[in-house]
């Protein structure tokens, strides 16, 4: 069974910039979520989807992120524009039933210079 | 503020012994805990959960739980070089399905 992957698995941009992160959940998995590390720092929630809906986005920082799960598979992240501070390793995660056990992919580090 | 905080480390303990890493949390009513592996430039990768108090044990790696001291901890048995990584203990909170992680433990086995 494949597992989640991401892409890109790194992403250098410049301010002000656009940058869109994929994630492809493990199959059948209806509970998606996305997720940031920023350096030093621990992993921190952005949102959840079920299937195609946003579930809980409590955790996205400002308006300039834009997340869409178009058909409740895969799913995108939109940073626009981009600053300084976006820098970090997005991580999504996927799971099924009650979502607590959740199964992360390899991340993509993004870097805003 | 939910927290959950752990020891950075590294912890640094000698092939073949027992590494014993510990996770505390500030939700009283956190009914989930997990103890997530992750190697360098790697995805997290689960490998515990607990969601009662006293004991799990699985192969080589024990969690504990004290929900009444808010502790929960990870033992690794007989330990290898391939163990070392950095291990993130993650809490779920009453009502909700979201986990909060600590920054994680750097844990270095050597031969």
């Amino acid at each position: 069974e494949a597992g989640v992957t991401q892409f890109p698995s790194h992403s250098v941009i410049e301010k002000g910039q656009t940058v869109t992160l994929r994630c492809d959940p493990i199959s059948g998995h209806d509970n998606l979520y996305w997720y940031r590390r920023v350096m030093g720092k621990e992993i921190k929630f952005l949102l959840h989807f079920v299937k195609e809906s946003k579930q809980d986005e409590s955790g996205m920082p400002n308006n300039r992120f834009l997340a869409e799960r178009t058909g409740g598979t895969y799913s995108t992240l939109k940073v626009q524009p981009a600053e300084l501070e976006d820098s970090g390793v997005y991580f999504c995660a996927s799971s099924h039933g009650d979502g607590r056990e959740q199964f992360f992919g390899p991340g993509t580090r993004l870097t805003v210079l | 503020q939910k927290e959950v905080e752990q020891n950075s480390g590294p912890l640094s303990v000698p092939e073949g012994a027992i590494a014993s890493l510990n996770c505390t949390y500030s939700d009283r009513v956190s009914q989930s805990f997990f103890w997530y592996r992750q190697y360098s430039g790697k995805s997290p990768e689960l490998i515990m959960s607990i969601y009662s108090n006293g004991d799990k044990e699985d192969g080589r790696f024990t969690a504990q739980l004290n929900k009444a001291s808010q502790y929960v901890s990870l033992l690794i048995r007989d330990s290898q070089p391939s163990d070392s990584a950095t291990y993130l203990c993650a809490v779920i909170g009453g009502g909700s399905y979201i986990p909060t992680f600590g920054r994680g433990t750097s844990l270095i086995v050597h031969p």
